[in-house]
């Protein structure tokens, strides 16, 4: 169980244009969804959490205006990255809670952006 | 910061025992996790602490001392397919679900 689905896997586009993201949780409702940033070599940075029905909260250094995130669903949260720029280009990793008792994140298997 | 440290890199032999460690900031602490993650996948999940204590599933085990901000990430008997990185996260605050990752470790196992 716990399984995490996103879409796509692999994108390139034209600096300018925007680009969704998809993360869905498969078999569980997921009250809480994460967005995270992993540039080559690094760490995951959490950029945002997503609750259901509400606003995303982001974390500081990360601009809510070109990262628009839709938690529509118990099972679909969007990460939207208007007009991206190669400095954007990165792999973009979601992850889900089961629930309010349950503290491990699942992850989806991540969205490899590129920006030309 | 949460500052999280754990060795950048780690080579062991197949079949082997290899301990993998982390330090975090005490202050705050709520619960540590270790997650493997393969080169351009997603994490996985291997375990969770909040207690002082071994856990122990299958081959891999998971250590924490609260007191100590210390915790590390035993694997027994190393198969090849173990190669990867391992990363060390605890949770941002009591009361936060939201997690804080080190930068991991790449672990290497050598025939």
């Amino acid at each position: 169980g716990a399984v995490v689905s996103q879409h796509p896997s692999r994108v390139i586009c034209k600096s300018g244009t925007s680009v969704k993201i998809e993360c869905r949780s498969l078999d569980f409702q997921a009250t809480t969804m994460f967005w995270y940033r992993q540039f080559p070599k690094q760490s995951l940075m959490l950029m945002a959490t997503s609750n259901e029905g509400s606003k995303a909260t982001y974390e500081q250094g990360v601009e809510k205006d070109k990262f628009l995130i839709n938690h529509a669903s118990l099972t679909l949260s969007t990460l939207t990255v208007t007009s991206a720029h190669p400095e954007d280009s990165s792999f973009y990793i979601c992850s889900a809670r089961l629930g309010r008792s349950t503290d491990t994140q699942y992850f989806g298997p991540g969205t490899r952006l590129t920006v030309l | 910061g949460q500052n999280i440290d754990q060795p950048t890199e780690m080579t062991a032999t197949e079949g082997a025992i290899v301990q993998i460690n982390c330090t975090y900031q005490t202050s705050g602490f709520n619960g540590l996790f270790w997650y493997q993650q393969h080169a351009g996948e997603a994490p996985t999940f291997l375990s969770y602490n909040v207690l002082d204590g071994l856990e122990e599933k299958g081959r891999f085990s998971s250590f924490l001392s609260r007191s100590k901000g210390y915790s590390y990430l035993l694997l027994k008997e190393l198969q090849m397919k173990d190669s990867a990185s391992y990363l060390c996260a605890r949770r941002m605050g009591a009361g936060s679900y939201q997690l804080t990752f080190g930068k991991g470790t790449k672990l290497s196992v050598i025939p």
